[in-house]
């Protein structure tokens, strides 16, 4: 399996530009994870989704961000308009069940997002 | 609610020494406990895993012991190799968090030869 795959790899952009991320997670695997990782704050869990259907966005900053699963092997995270602040390292993971606790989750390489 | 805590790095030591990652978790119920390793450039790769106390994870010559009654998981490794230079996270998941992981800080790991 070619695992988590994301697109871009690295994103520059001016601030109040509208930026895109996009993930394909493992085929097969029910749940999606979308992460932000900062020097300042680590990594934050931004929001998850079952299959297809978001279950917990309580992570994401603001309604500048938002998330959406059309279909059980595409996933895209969008911020607009962007600021400098959301610079951070964006993963994206995959996981089969979470339901036990027990799963392991897959992470994709990672999209780097500098906001000038 | 759920929480980790691991010692601060940057940690620096030479090949073929011994390793300790410190980590301790605050949880309701019984979680289940994760190390993950992040090289260079790379996303998070879970590196041992143990879902009840007393389980023992291990991998590529690192260890962790579950210890319900320190509520700990450290990470140890033997002997070293550059190679194993890296961010190391430990994380829990317990159903009173919805299954989420939750992360430590993170700890970064240079190996010198």
């Amino acid at each position: 399996d070619a695992g988590v795959i994301q697109s871009p790899r690295h994103e520059v952009t001016e601030m109040g530009q509208e930026v895109t991320l996009r993930c394909k997670p493992i085929s097969g695997h029910d749940y999606l994870f979308w992460y932000r990782q900062t020097m300042m704050r680590g990594l934050e869990l931004l929001i998850y989704f079952n299959n297809n259907v978001p279950i917990d966005d309580s992570g994401m900053p603001e309604d500048r961000f938002s998330a959406k699963m059309p279909n059980a092997s595409f996933s895209t995270l969008k911020i607009q308009p962007s600021e400098p602040r959301d610079s951070a390292v964006y993963f994206c993971a995959s996981s089969l069940d979470v339901s036990g606790g027990t799963d392991t989750q897959y992470f994709g390489p990672g999209t780097r997002l500098t906001v000038l | 609610g759920n929480s980790v805590t691991q010692m601060e790095g940057p940690v620096t030591l030479s090949e073929e020494a011994f390793l300790t990652i410190n980590c301790t978790y605050t949880a309701t119920g019984y979680p289940s406990l994760f190390w993950y390793v992040q090289y260079p450039g790379e996303g998070l790769q879970l590196l041992l895993k143990a879902t009840k106390a007393d389980d023992k994870g291990s991998n590529k010559g690192f260890e962790a012991t579950y210890r319900k009654e320190t509520t700990s998981f450290h990470l140890e490794k033997g002997s070293v190799q550059v190679s194993d230079s890296a961010v190391y996270f430990c994380a829990l998941s317990g159903k009173a968090a919805g299954n989420k992981l939750t992360f430590g800080g993170g700890t970064r790991v240079l190996v010198k030869p």
